[in-house]
């Protein structure tokens, strides 16, 4: 399967500040990657679909202009959480689409806003 | 709108004995599913999928799963628990978009 990296593994930042989270598939060229976020002891929420070349496609509820994607290569996505706030602070988790339909997962980026 | 459910939020098992995790969905059309592990701080692992064919799907570690379309179930199996099965376990079901949606997960704890 595809192997996935994320950077950073954890960040720390204070509120009101941006925060980038990168993605990079490492051995597969990723048309399509996925972000989502996860709540302690919750499941994975789709935030937003990332398409190389294109604007995203956001989930319902899941504000655009303070979630930034951009996927600028077939390796690399960038997720940036503009002016973060303490709610902000979770567990983000990107995917990218294998060939046999199911997704790969990077390892999580835990975000927490001071 | 399709669904996942895990009845289960947790499920203990002795080391050796065989574990049952189980999931139902609800979806429109042939439904393609998936199992996948979560260990602490880190990201999902897959396990197995069910796209069509055999209603048994044999996947990593050892696990597999019986897919039964009259139940509209998926339950994750394997017929001997290690200590190292201890994780968070999702199941998924994928729509027509490449969308997954997850259940709320499973904490399976084995046990000596």
């Amino acid at each position: 399967g595809a192997v996935v990296s994320q950077h950073p593994s954890w960040v720390i930042c204070k509120s009101g500040t941006s925060v980038k989270i990168e993605c990079r598939s490492l051995d597969f060229q990723a048309t399509t990657m996925f972000w989502y976020r996860q709540f302690p002891k919750q499941s994975l929420m789709l935030m937003a679909t990332s398409n190389e070349g294109s604007k995203a496609t956001y989930e319902q509820g899941v504000e655009k202009d303070k979630f930034l994607i951009n996927h600028a290569s077939l390796t690399l996505s960038t997720l940036t959480v503009t002016s973060a706030h303490p709610e902000d602070s979770s567990f983000y988790i990107c995917s990218v689409d294998g060939l046999g339909n199911e997704q790969f997962f990077g390892p999580g980026t835990r975000l927490t806003v001071l | 709108a399709q669904s996942v459910a895990q009845p289960e939020d947790q499920v203990n098992v002795a080391e050796g004995n065989p574990l049952t995790v189980k999931c139902t969905y609800s979806v429109s059309g042939n439904p393609y599913l998936f199992w996948y592990v979560q260990y602490p701080n880190r990201g999902l692992q897959f396990l197995l999928k069910y796209i069509t064919g055999d209603n048994l799907v044999k996947g990593s570690y050892g696990f597999e799963a019986e897919f039964n379309k009259s139940q509209t179930s998926f339950h994750l199996k394997k017929p001997s628990a290690l200590v190292s099965d201890s994780a968070l376990y999702f199941c998924a079901v994928r729509d027509a978009r490449n969308k997954l949606t997850f259940g709320t997960g499973t904490q399976l704890k084995v046990e000596l």
